[in-house]
């Protein structure tokens, strides 16, 4: 069965330093997204991506995040200059037509 | 906007014992409504859906979901909690204007004891 798949699983990165969030969503889907958890809270949307352009971003989403698809399998999520706040879970997730979303395992980032 | 609440972010039953896990929504138009449930160190799995049609639906792992509009409730059920059903339930909200983006509740932890 199709899955979405992110790498890596645990990122430890130091406060100030990028990072760079992979995911390959699953082959056919044309609508892809980034979500992040931080400990104990909700799982909150960052960014929609469709026809390699932002379709919508959160107020979360500032000018240190970027999204990229690179090479029309890979889907990435970068933060320029981490910070201590930006220690959360983050999924990726694609959407083929209506309505369902595919999650992969996510990616735990800690800044330290 | 919109926005999910869960009432209850830790729930525990007995195996055997009826699950229910309570969502409430907020939402200017129609909702598209779903429950989602993460393993640990897993992602983020589809139980069910409701988008338009039946107001009561089956997902997998024998659980159900009834939309109820006049409540703006979602309400998740299954008659008989078994071990492996012991996870995280998200309940979520979307809509065909805002890119189907997803808007989740906190979550509730279920723990089943044997």
């Amino acid at each position: 069965e199709p899955e979405v798949t992110q790498t890596p699983s645990h990122q430890v990165t130091q406060m100030g330093q990028e990072v760079i969030l992979r995911c390959v969503p699953i082959s056919n889907h044309l609508y892809f997204y980034w979500y992040r958890q931080i400990l104990g809270q909700k799982v909150e949307f960052l960014v929609s991506f469709y026809n390699n352009e932002i379709s919508e971003k959160s107020e979360i989403f500032d000018d240190q995040f970027s999204v990229e698809r690179p090479d029309g399998s890979n889907f990435t999520l970068k933060i320029r200059s981490t910070k201590l706040e930006d220690s959360a879970m983050y999924f990726c997730a694609s959407r083929a037509g209506l309505f369902e979303q595919y999650f992969g395992p996510g990616t735990r980032l800690t800044v330290t | 906007a919109q926005s999910v609440t869960q009432l209850g972010s830790h729930v525990s039953v007995s195996e055997g014992a009826l699950v229910l896990l309570r969502c409430n929504y907020s939402s200017s138009v129609p909702p598209y409504l779903f429950w989602y449930v993460q393993y640990p160190n897993q992602g983020l799995q589809l139980l069910l859906k409701y988008t338009t049609g039946a107001t009561l639906v089956k997902g997998i792992n024998g659980f159900e979901a009834e939309f109820k509009k006049s409540e703006t409730s979602f309400h998740l059920t299954k008659p008989s909690a078994h071990m492996s059903d012991a996870a995280e339930y998200f309940c979520a909200v979307s809509d065909t204007g805002s890119n189907y983006k997803l808007t989740f509740g906190k979550g509730t932890l279920l723990t089943v004891n044997p």
